[in-house]
């Protein structure tokens, strides 16, 4: 069945760093791709998608890009911020019998510190 | 910002109660989802409904239950709960493939 992989956290960074959050994905077809954040004691928010191969989804600093040839949607942010701490779930969307839902890979911590 | 909400916010009980987790919309979607977050923030989705009357379990098994008896509300019932049910319980509903979740309420069975 389809799935999503993600690399294991926490990650732990300092403030303005450079930021990679890896995704794999097994599907069959060309599923939507998603990354959702969950910040502490909150549900989770829809960070940005994107719905056909090479496309890049964008959002407050945040990009992913859809790589069909490598299975992957890595998470990526030039200079983060203490704000951003929080966990980040990559998913795709599946489609079966006419109902479609979401699969969320295990998610990602990370913390941000000054 | 998003209109969803779950009651209550933490939950507390003994072995053996009947509980209720609430999730209402003002959104008028028809997609409405519960997830169960793990400690290790996993999230399993256990429960979907794609319309009034419409129910259907998801991948991971749960002893909870569901109904959908008003587009608005889509409330999750555990009949005897135990301590293996304690978690955090994520309710979501959804237009096309964008969903909206709840802040979520974290179970505890003594």
């Amino acid at each position: 069945g389809n799935s999503v992989t993600q690399m294991e956290g926490p990650v732990t960074l300092s403030e303005e760093a450079f930021l990679t959050i890896n995704c794999t994905y097994t599907a069959t077809g060309y599923p939507s791709l998603f990354w959702y954040v969950q910040y502490p004691g909150e549900g989770l928010q829809l960070l940005l998608k994107a719905t056909k191969a090479d496309d890049k989804g964008s959002n407050k600093g945040f990009e992913a890009t859809y790589r069909k040839e490598t299975t992957s949607f890595h998470l990526e942010k030039g200079s983060v911020q203490v704000s951003d701490s929080a966990v980040y779930f990559c998913a795709l969307s599946e489609s079966s019998g006419g109902y479609n839902k979401l699969i969320f890979g295990a998610g990602t911590r990370l913390a941000v510190h000054p | 910002e998003a209109d969803i909400y779950q009651t209550p916010r933490y939950l507390v009980i003994g072995t053996g109660k009947k509980i209720t987790l609430e999730c209402s919309q003002t959104m008028g979607h028809d997609k409405m989802y519960w997830y169960q977050q793990d400690p290790g923030m996993e999230l399993h989705l256990i429960h979907y409904s794609y319309g009034v009357n419409s129910t259907e379990k998801g991948d991971l098994s749960s002893e909870s239950t569901v109904s959908r008896i008003r587009t608005e509300h889509f409330p999750l019932t555990l009949e005897s709960a135990r301590p293996s049910h304690t978690s955090q319980y994520l309710c979501a509903s959804g237009d096309r493939e964008k969903l909206f979740f709840g802040s979520g309420t974290q179970l505890s069975v003594l």
